[in-house]
């Protein structure tokens, strides 16, 4: 069955980093691209990015360019999110999802505190 | 960027009643949106995407609707496990969500 495993939770300080992973299962990896998705405390969902898994394509939401990088490895079918100088706005619940949007991790909590 | 509203914030509803939820984009999506539920402490469940085509697995009482800018996601019936909260997301350019719609039981 299809499956997307995510890294544990993670307290950060600010201007800190946070490197999340997802590892992918249960498909061939290469067919679906990946992408993530935020949710922070009691709001909604925030799109932040896209990763082709088959060329390393990205596309990231204009907020979040230049302080993220999504980053894939084939020999492990695993993605990893990174989000440079952290501050408490991005305290949040980090999920990975398939594509298609049809299989989802059950989600990586970062907190950014001091 | 394109922006999605969704309408109402909060709807209260009993269960047996029909559920009729918005999304409104700023720009063109043609048919690129797609519809999830969410509980809490769970991730999203894709619902609805290509404006109607229904997920796998996904009851017959949930059906989407609409073109262009403006959207429908409709509950013929609602069961108790509906109440939940329902974003909507386009994938035309890139892949904003709406802010959601809180389904709550009256």
């Amino acid at each position: 069955q299809v499956q997307l495993v995510q890294s544990g939770a993670e307290v950060k300080k600010p201007g800190a980093s946070v490197k999340v992973s997802c590892k992918a299962s249960g498909y061939t990896f290469r067919t679906y691209g990946i992408s993530w998705v935020r949710q922070a405390p009691g709001q909604g969902l925030e799109w932040m990015g896209w990763i082709s898994v088959r060329d390393n394509n990205t596309e990231y939401a204009e907020r979040f360019d230049g302080r993220v990088t999504m980053t894939s490895d084939t020999r492990t079918s695993t993605v990893y999110m990174e989000l440079r100088s952290l501050t408490s706005a991005d305290t949040a619940v980090y999920f990975c999802a398939r594509g298609t949007y049809d299989y989802w991790g059950r989600g990586s909590l970062v907190i950014v505190s001091s | 960027e394109v922006v999605l509203t969704q309408s109402p914030a909060t709807l209260s509803l009993s269960p047996g009643e029909r559920a009729t939820l918005s999304c409104r984009a700023s720009q063109s999506l043609n048919s690129y949106l797609a519809w999830y539920q969410q509980k809490p402490g769970q991730p999203p469940r894709l619902l609805i995407y290509d404006a109607s085509i229904r997920a796998t697995g996904v009851p017959a009482r949930f059906s989407g609707s609409g073109s262009g800018t403006d959207f429908t996601l409709t509950i013929s019936s609602l069961e108790p496990e509906d109440f939940a909260v329902y974003y909507c997301q386009q994938r035309t350019n890139r892949g904003t969500f709406g802010q959601g719609t809180k389904l709550e039981i009256k």
